[in-house]
């Protein structure tokens, strides 16, 4: 069976620093991945996502995630988080059968 | 503007009283689904609906029915409802490529937290 597994459930970090949300998954077939972002009350927004190509893929407000085949990972960084970043984060892969299986989340809480 | 509605966005009732939590979708997408938000446990899927009335169990099922009989709308229903439903409900939908692939985002509404007592 395929699942996502995030290794960190609470990031604490403060502004400006930079932060590393870990995401592992199993799967044998190829995979599309995503990171999933939920500020608080709010629903889930895509931040970004791997289909195929460049194994580094950015967002627009400074993410950056790489897919890493040999060690089934899809690891979200950010080199300088903002307050605003404050928010629960959650990886997804898609299944053939096009459903998202979703890790447990990170929370990340950006002091200043 | 493209977006998954759902409701209500809140909602407390009593054990054993039967709800419907409705969710549309304003994009012509075919697949749809529900999934639970829990503590500790992510996204779990309800149920997924690959177009209409083609509906399909996800991983946990139990205890939630769901109809498609129009595109946009995708309504979750708690027949008797107890207090292990108490949860964070969110639905979304997505559109899969032509190609068999999926270039898409999937959107997903603001969620409806649900209290059962």
């Amino acid at each position: 069976a395929q699942s996502v597994t995030q290794l960190d459930s609470q990031v604490p970090v403060f502004e400006e620093a930079p932060v590393e949300l870990r995401c592992n998954y199993s799967s044998s077939v190829s995979v599309y991945l995503f990171w999933y972002v939920q500020y608080p009350n709010q629903g889930l927004q895509l931040l970004l996502k791997y289909l195929s190509g460049s194994t580094l893929v950015e967002s627009i407000n400074g993410f950056e995630a790489e897919f890493n085949k040999s060690q089934t990972s899809f690891h979200l960084r950010k080199p300088s988080v903002h307050i605003s970043d404050t928010a629960e984060y959650f990886c997804a892969v898609l299944l053939p059968d096009y459903k998202l299986s979703f890790g447990a989340g990170t929370t990340v809480t950006v002091r200043a | 503007e493209a977006q998954v509605t759902q409701n209500p966005r809140y909602l407390i009732t009593v054990t054993g009283k039967k709800l419907t939590v409705t969710c549309s979708q304003n994009m012509n997408h075919e697949y749809m689904s529900w999934y639970r938000q829990d503590p500790g446990l992510g996204l779990r899927q309800i149920y997924y609906s690959m177009n209409v009335e083609v509906t399909d169990k996800g991983d946990v099922p139990e205890g939630y029915k769901v109809s498609r009989k129009e595109k946009r709308n995708f309504p979750l229903i708690l027949e008797s409802p107890s207090p292990n439903q108490t949860s964070l409900y969110f639905c979304a939908s997505s559109s899969p490529t032509g190609t068999g692939g999926w270039d898409t985002e999937a959107f997903f509404g603001q969620g409806t937290r649900l209290t059962v007592v």
